[in-house]
Formats: structure tokens, sequence, C-alpha cells
């Protein structure tokens, strides 16, 4: 799985958006941008993913740039429960088999403060 | 909630000494997953068991083993537990042999003394 690279911490204002980033240059074509949280000790959290195109959920947007080297996790409107470490995780996805696992880099903390 | 239950959720135990976490995966969820999260390592995966089979293996320790029983709920075995041992387990599962989303469960934090 391709690696990936963060900033080991972003702050936020409440009510903006946090827009936060990830770089994975040596992405391959078949692997998946995943994000998963962790609210301070709280089993991971899947947020979203996506393979090429922009995905919107009821949590998050996921923005892959065209070249696929890097990507942007958007809060659209930070809150102090989204105060979470942040993982950006590329993947290839088995569907059969196994080796599908996550490999967790360090993340990045992010502090959504008044 | 994730639906992923996980028990204990908190365990103290000597050096030495062997314990079982149990996992219970989301209904309908033929995988599971285990990972171990320590200060000092991260979040590490340790293995995979798809419908009662391993599947994959990650940096898991000799001492420690995993087996899930027919009701697909998932057990893991730590044995001759060490204090380096002390840290948050977590099961998580999906629905796929791969699948794309694994849920997480809250996971037991083991304390070894």
């Amino acid at each position: 799985d391709a690696k990936t690279t963060q900033p080991p911490s972003m702050d936020c204002a409440e009510g903006r958006a946090a827009n936060l980033p990830c770089n994975h240059s040596t992405i391959s074509g078949n692997e998946y941008v995943y994000w998963y949280r962790q609210i301070h000790s709280q089993g991971p959290q899947y947020i979203i993913h996506g393979l090429k195109n922009n995905e919107t959920n009821e949590m998050a947007s996921l923005i892959i740039t065209e070249d696929r080297k890097s990507s942007t996790l958007i809060l659209p409107h930070a809150t102090l429960r989204d105060t979470a470490v942040y993982y950006c995780i590329v993947r290839v996805v088995r569907l059969t088999g196994g080796g599908n696992k996550l490999t967790f880099g360090t993340g990045t903390q992010l502090k959504v403060e008044l | 909630d994730s639906g992923v239950t996980q028990t204990p959720k908190h365990l103290i135990t000597a050096t030495g000494q062997r314990v079982t976490l149990r996992c219970s995966p989301r209904s309908g969820d033929l995988s599971v997953y285990w990972y171990q999260q320590s200060l000092d390592q991260g979040l590490q995966f340790l293995i995979q068991y798809y419908n009662g089979e391993e599947r994959a293996k990650g940096n898991i320790l000799e001492r420690f083993s995993a087996q899930q029983f027919p009701d697909l709920h998932s057990e893991l075995n730590l044995s001759s537990l060490e204090l380096g041992d002390s840290a948050l387990y977590f099961c998580a599962s999906s629905n796929q042999a791969g699948g794309y989303e694994q849920y997480f469960g809250p996971g037991t934090r083991l304390t070894v003394t």
C-alpha cells in the first residue's frame, strides 16, 4: 500500500470548514484513498473513501487531485466533537481473499476550538 | 455505535499471565480484524479472519493467537504477557473478505503490571 504524508496537527475554529491534506505521491491506479478518525482512544471511525472522483457523504467531502497524488478531507462545519486524529490511508481493495489490513500512519491531530 | 462489540472494556493482569479478548462483529459481517494500539507503535494490524478461516497476518507475536467461531465472534488470546503488551486492542469487522469499510469496536484496554 502506498505511503501517505499528513501534517501532524491542525487547528480549526468551530463552525468553519476544516481542510485536512494528505499526500500520496506513489499511489497506484488501483489504490483507494480512505479516511478514518479516532476520537481520544475510541475505536477508529470510517469517514469516507474514493478512487478518482470527489466524494461526499453526511460526514465529509473528499477531494482527490486529478493526478491522484494528493487529497483533501473537508469537514464543512467543524464542531468541538470533530476534535480527533484523522488518518489518511491508501490501499488496494480486495473483495476476495485476504490482505485487507489498514495501515495507519501517525495522522493529523485536528483541534477544533471555540 | 459501530455495531461491533468487544469485551472486556478494561483488563488488568500480571506479567506471565494469559488473557482472552472477545469480539462480536456487526450483524452480517464475515470478516474480523484485530489491531493493537500502543503508545510507541501506533495502530498496528495483527490478524484477519474471514468466515472462520485465517486470511491475513500482520505483526502478531507467536505468544498471541486468534480464532473465529461458527457464530462469527472472534477471540484474541494473549499469553506469557509482558509489560510491553499493555495496549488498546481493537477489533474491526467488514462484510467481505476484503470489503470497503472496516467498522471498529470500542476496544479493550489491557494493562500488564
